[in-house]
């Protein structure tokens, strides 16, 4: 059974430029959860999709969204990027989401900003 | 507010045990679980503690209590491959919010020869 898939692997931005990075979960997977992972701050979530809708938010800014698709796949979009926006971000899926099911984890998008 | 501590680091040779300590703040407290992460690796799921007391899964193990607002990962047996960032996470559920999962700033555990 394959993993999760995050594409694309590396990616260099400037100040001001827009990101999308795509998240593709394991089959049968309907929630779609993303994490941005930083030196020292461990993993701040951002939010998480089930069924092509946004079942929970962190505290971030507007500039960062999301969406799902009805295969369970899921896009998240940072627009007007900062240097603080670096970071590695991280995709997870589980069955249906819930605290008590595992998430598993894609091998992240690390975005550096220049 | 909410809050989650464990502590930065913990070193320890091959063979020992170590407790990864973690405690927390949070309103809605519904679980606590237990992720590894290798150096630019994916964080990997471990355990999780949804009632008090001790779950068990071979050289790891993890404690929770509900009423100290605490909870710990045992690595007993400790190999080289160990060598890796804990995590705790707490998942919370509100009537405004579904199954949130906040995750602790990571313990790197160090095995030395």
């Amino acid at each position: 059974k394959a993993g999760v898939t995050q594409t694309p692997r590396y990616l260099i931005k400037t100040r001001g430029q827009q990101v999308t990075l795509s998240c593709s979960p394991i089959s049968g997977h309907r929630s779609v959860s993303w994490y941005q992972q930083t030196p020292g701050q461990g993993l701040q979530f951002l939010f998480e999709y089930f069924s092509e809708t946004q079942r929970n938010k962190g505290n971030f800014p507007g500039r960062f969204s999301g969406r799902q698709f009805s295969n369970s796949r899921s896009e998240m979009n940072v627009s007007t990027l900062e240097l603080g926006d670096s970071a590695l971000y991280l995709c997870a899926s589980s069955w249906e989401g819930g605290v008590n099911q595992p998430q598993h984890f894609g091998d992240g998008t690390r975005l550096s900003i220049l | 507010g909410q809050s989650l501590e464990q502590p930065s680091e913990v070193t320890a040779v091959e063979g020992a045990i170590v407790q990864i300590n973690c405690t927390y703040q949070t309103s809605g407290f519904y679980g606590l679980s237990w992720y590894q992460q290798h150096d630019g690796g994916a964080p990997t799921f471990l355990s999780y503690n949804g009632l008090d007391g001790l779950e068990e899964t071979g050289r790891f193990s993890s404690f929770l209590s509900r009423s100290d607002s605490y909870g710990y990962l045992l690595l007993q047996e400790l190999q080289m491959k160990d060598s890796a960032s804990y995590f705790c996470a707490v998942g919370t559920m509100t009537t405004d919010s579904w199954g949130k999962l906040q995750f602790g700033a990571g313990t790197q555990v160090v095995v030395t020869p």
